[in-house]
């Protein structure tokens, strides 16, 4: 049972436009969330987050929404950038004891056309 | 060292046979997380250590799956008797504290059994 779901498994936009990439979750024990942007043959890398407390953060040209009521969160990339291109991966973690275990989507891969 | 190092990159290995692969988290990072990734899907938890103690091995899926971390530096995960459904890449993490801050992934190690 897939805690943390990204329903879109890929995107195209064009440069200069918005990019938005959504992800839900279903466990309420998670506080904190985090997105992962992934090139090929590398690790995944860490992007930006937000805490359970907030509703945004922004970073840049880039946004994380939270709406706890919906138990959705979204990234925002404007404008986008080929750049930007690779997988985004959005992941949760409970508070507590196990906060250290990270729990992952499946991903979407984002293609930004120039 | 500047990011973590995991070898090998590729390991084609027949069934049966054991393999054993190693991490080299950041330096300092006092915490190690071993996560498994099929094709197509995120990473998913394994196993945890803090320093050298193995906190969390709750995600190792079956017995044949371990880890240790001596000096509380360098990781191994050995998979005994390997089988084709442990096909996957095996990803590395460090970070400086027990929790989702700073965590900081490897470029993994791609497993294939056949």
């Amino acid at each position: 049972d897939q805690q943390v779901k990204q329903n879109s498994p890929s995107l195209s936009v064009q440069e200069g436009r918005i990019s938005i990439l959504n992800c839900d979750y279903t466990n309420s024990m998670f506080d904190y969330f985090l997105w992962y942007k992934k090139y090929p043959a590398e690790g995944p890398t860490f992007l930006i987050s937000i805490s359970s407390i907030k509703d945004k953060n922004e970073d840049g040209r880039f946004t994380v929404f939270l709406n706890k009521s919906a138990k959705h969160l979204s990234l925002h990339i404007v404008p986008s950038q080929p750049g930007d291109s690779a997988v985004y991966f959005c992941a949760a973690s409970a508070r507590g004891a196990g906060s250290y275990q990270l729990t992952f989507g499946k991903g979407t891969k984002l293609s930004v056309i120039p | 060292g500047a990011g973590v190092s995991q070898s090998p990159r590729y390991k084609v290995t027949k069934r049966g046979q054991d393999v054993a692969l190693r991490c080299d988290p950041i330096s300092g990072h006092v915490s190690l997380y071993w996560y498994r990734q099929a094709l197509g899907q995120g990473p998913e938890f394994l196993t945890y250590f803090n320093y050298e103690a193995q906190q969390d091995k709750s995600g190792l899926p079956n017995d044949r799956f371990s880890a240790e971390r001596p000096e509380g530096s360098i990781s191994t995960l050995t998979i005994q008797r390997t089988e084709q459904r442990d096909s996957a890449m095996y990803r590395c993490a460090s970070s400086p504290s027990d929790s989702h801050y700073g965590y900081t992934f490897g470029s993994g190690t791609r497993l294939t059994v056949v």
